[in-house]
């Protein structure tokens, strides 16, 4: 039980065009969601937290207008990035959990700008 | 400020040696603390967690980790290590919904 998924698990994309990466709950109906951002060689960083039906909750320095995150329903939350360029470049983890457990991580999503 | 803090960034150790990577935490109050196994290019691996009670906590694939209130530690060891243990480990803590992970240490084993 309680496995995220993401699709897709790896993107190629052109600068200036839009990506959107989708993150969803298998088994169980996740009240809140996590997107995190991970370079080469580095650890984890928290980009987002959002709860259904909600705005996310943008970290200091993550551009919510650049990252775009809907939460639409219980189970699938997406992450569009916007006009991306090289720098945005990375690996992008979602979460997702119920209240009151841990936070279940989905497998990753390549993001590979050119 | 909550944080986590993993002081190895690299370790080497033999295989069939033992090994314990550290991991010190810093909140108000005690979180949730986890370890995770992460292989290049994968997501991550739960190897164990620790929300109350005993304070040695097993894991999968002979993992073990005790915590430490005194010494705001949660450190990870196995008796044995294996060759296909190499690979970065994250120690992360949870409060309220505010996950922090350590920077990782990344295990090397030597055959």
């Amino acid at each position: 039980g309680a496995v995220v998924s993401q699709h897709p698990s790896w993107v190629i994309c052109k600068s200036g065009t839009s990506v959107k990466i989708e993150c969803r709950s298998l088994d169980f109906q996740a009240t809140t969601m996590f997107w995190y951002r991970q370079f080469p060689k580095q650890s984890l960083m928290l980009m987002a937290t959002s709860n259904e039906g909600s705005k996310a909750t943008y970290e200091q320095g993550v551009e919510k207008d650049k990252f775009l995150i809907n939460h639409a329903s219980l189970t699938l939350s997406t992450l569009t990035v916007t006009s991306a360029h090289p720098e945005d470049s990375s690996f992008y983890i979602c979460s997702a959990r119920v209240a009151g457990s841990e936070q279940y991580f989905g497998p990753g999503t390549r993001l590979t700008v050119t | 400020a909550q944080s986590v803090t993993q002081p190895d960034i690299h370790i080497t150790v033999s295989e069939g040696a033992s090994l314990e990577l550290r991991c010190n935490y810093s909140y108000g109050a005690t979180p949730y603390l986890f370890w995770y196994v992460q292989s290049p290019g994968q997501g991550l691996q739960l190897l164990l967690k620790y929300f109350s009670g005993d304070t040695l906590v097993q894991g999968i694939k002979g993992f073990e980790a005790e915590f430490k209130r005194s010494q705001s530690s949660f450190n990870l060891r196995k008796p044995s290590v294996h060759w296909s243990d190499a690979a970065e480990y994250f120690c992360a803590g949870d409060n309220n919904n505010d996950m922090r992970f350590g920077a990782g240490t990344r295990l090397t084993v030597k055959p």
